[in-house]
């Protein structure tokens, strides 16, 4: 199972810009979720799915876009980003909501706006 | 006041010293989990505690329901433990909520 995957890794955007972090999970996972991290924060919940077709906001939530097509995809988007979205993103999964709670996370994606 | 608070924020130890971090949160829970970051690395999974204790390997989880306060211990710390360590707590209402984390260095 390759488990959680972000794509991409880095990267730089000018203020005014879209684009579209990506997440992926093989295991069957309902729940997943975007988190952002900021230095001496910890991790902020953005938003949340637990399944397909299901989304809600989590604790931070402005200027950003997701959905849930499909149980393993869970893309979130930036309509306009702004310097204050410059964070290290991080996508995680879990089967939250089956029997267990075992938190999976990806990589991160370390993303600078200009 | 945030629901989750962690203690110490830093922390540095001698290779060897047992290590003992806290979290305290203000709701109640269905569980709290323990995390681990690595410098520059993803983020790893430790524990998942509704009540009692659990080990693995060199680490401690205990968690006390009625005090709402967990610890993380580490015993014969080691310089590969050097990691910032957070805890999240599940409020039972679907959202994982995080401490800002503990940051440990341990020197050899």
């Amino acid at each position: 199972n390759a488990g959680v995957t972000q794509t991409p890794k880095f990267q730089v955007l000018k203020t005014g810009q879209s684009m579209t972090l990506q997440c992926a999970q093989d295991m069957n996972h309902e729940y997943m979720s975007w988190y952002r991290q900021d230095p001496g924060m910890g991790l902020r919940l953005i938003h949340y799915s637990v399944g397909a077709g299901i989304t809600d906001q989590g604790e931070v939530p402005n200027g950003y876009n997701v959905s849930r097509s499909t149980t393993e995809d869970f893309p979130l988007r930036l309509l306009s980003a702004a310097p204050s979205q410059t964070s290290v993103y991080f996508c995680a999964s879990s089967s939250w909501g089956t029997g267990g709670d075992e938190q999976f996370f990806g990589p991160g994606t370390r993303l600078t706006v200009l | 006041k945030n629901e989750v608070e962690q203690s110490p924020q830093n922390l540095t130890a001698q290779e060897g010293e047992f290590i003992t971090i806290n979290c305290s949160y203000s709701v109640g829970i269905s569980a709290l989990h323990w995390l681990q970051q690595h410098p520059g690395g993803g983020i790893v999974s430790l524990f998942m505690l509704s009540s009692g204790k659990k080990k693995h390997g060199r680490l401690i989880a205990t968690i006390n329901i009625q005090e709402k306060h967990s610890s993380l211990h580490i015993t014969a710390s080691h310089p590969r433990d050097s990691a910032v360590y957070f805890c999240a707590v599940r409020a039972g209402n679907e959202k994982l909520t995080f401490g800002t984390g503990t940051r440990l260095t341990i020197i050899p």
